[in-house]
């Protein structure tokens, strides 16, 4: 079955620069999730998107700024990166039907900044 | 604050022996419940989900878990354990009224020695 697709995988980035990091839901997935997972701690929200809107707003810095296209993917992008943005960002996707709250999570991006 | 709490941070078990990791969570209402596994250097995979119903609920590699509603709880619970289990397992909670996304507890990481 398809998964969350997430690229890059592997991202290195040094302090103040830039970098977007993009998630490809499951097909007929219609919201997506992205969560940033520190070093040894638990997922946290970030943002997610519904039907290319944006639905709710976590702890994302203002830095941060995601969208979510017309293909349903979606993209996060950083900037001004600071050596605590370092952490792995999930997306998740979830589909349209009752099951709507089950999210399924991609493989994450691993962000070093230096 | 409301939140989700794990209790265990790590648990070290031996082959064969039974698991119960808790799970707590401070929101009031309906709310839906989540436990994933995280394999060491993988994505966050659903191991089973109480919307409504059976308290008592089956997820996959033998996983259950019960809601105990007048707890707040949702421990998840395994007869015997293997060493393929070595993970950590993360409780999540969907609060009332939010738009989709999850909350994590910190995590509980299981090691099971051969």
């Amino acid at each position: 079955a398809a998964g969350v697709i997430q690229s890059p995988r592997h991202l290195i980035k040094e302090k103040r620069e830039t970098a977007t990091l993009k998630c490809y839901p499951i097909p007929r997935h219609d919201t997506v999730y992205w969560y940033q997972q520190g070093p040894g701690q638990d997922p946290q929200f970030l943002i997610s998107f519904y039907e290319k809107m944006q639905s709710d707003k976590g702890s994302i810095p203002d830095r941060f700024s995601a969208q979510q296209f017309s293909d349903y993917h979606s993209e996060l992008n950083m900037s001004s990166l600071e050596l605590g943005d370092s952490a792995l960002y999930f997306c998740a996707s979830s589909p349209k039907d009752r099951e709507a709250s089950s999210q399924f999570f991609g493989p994450g991006t691993r962000l070093t900044v230096l | 604050a409301q939140s989700v709490s794990q209790h265990n941070h790590h648990v070290i078990l031996s082959e064969a022996a039974s698991l119960e990791l808790g799970c707590n969570y401070s929101y009031g209402g309906t709310v839906n419940l989540f436990w994933y596994v995280q394999y060491p250097g993988q994505h966050l995979q659903l191991l089973l989900k109480y919307f409504s119903g059976d308290p008592l609920v089956k997820g996959i590699k033998g996983f259950e878990a019960e809601f105990i509603k007048s707890k707040f709880s949702f421990n998840l619970r395994k007869p015997s354990v293997q060493w393929s289990d070595t993970a950590e397992y993360f409780c999540a909670v969907k609060p009332p009224g939010s738009a989709r996304q999850l909350t994590f507890g910190s995590g509980t990481q299981l090691t099971v020695l051969p």
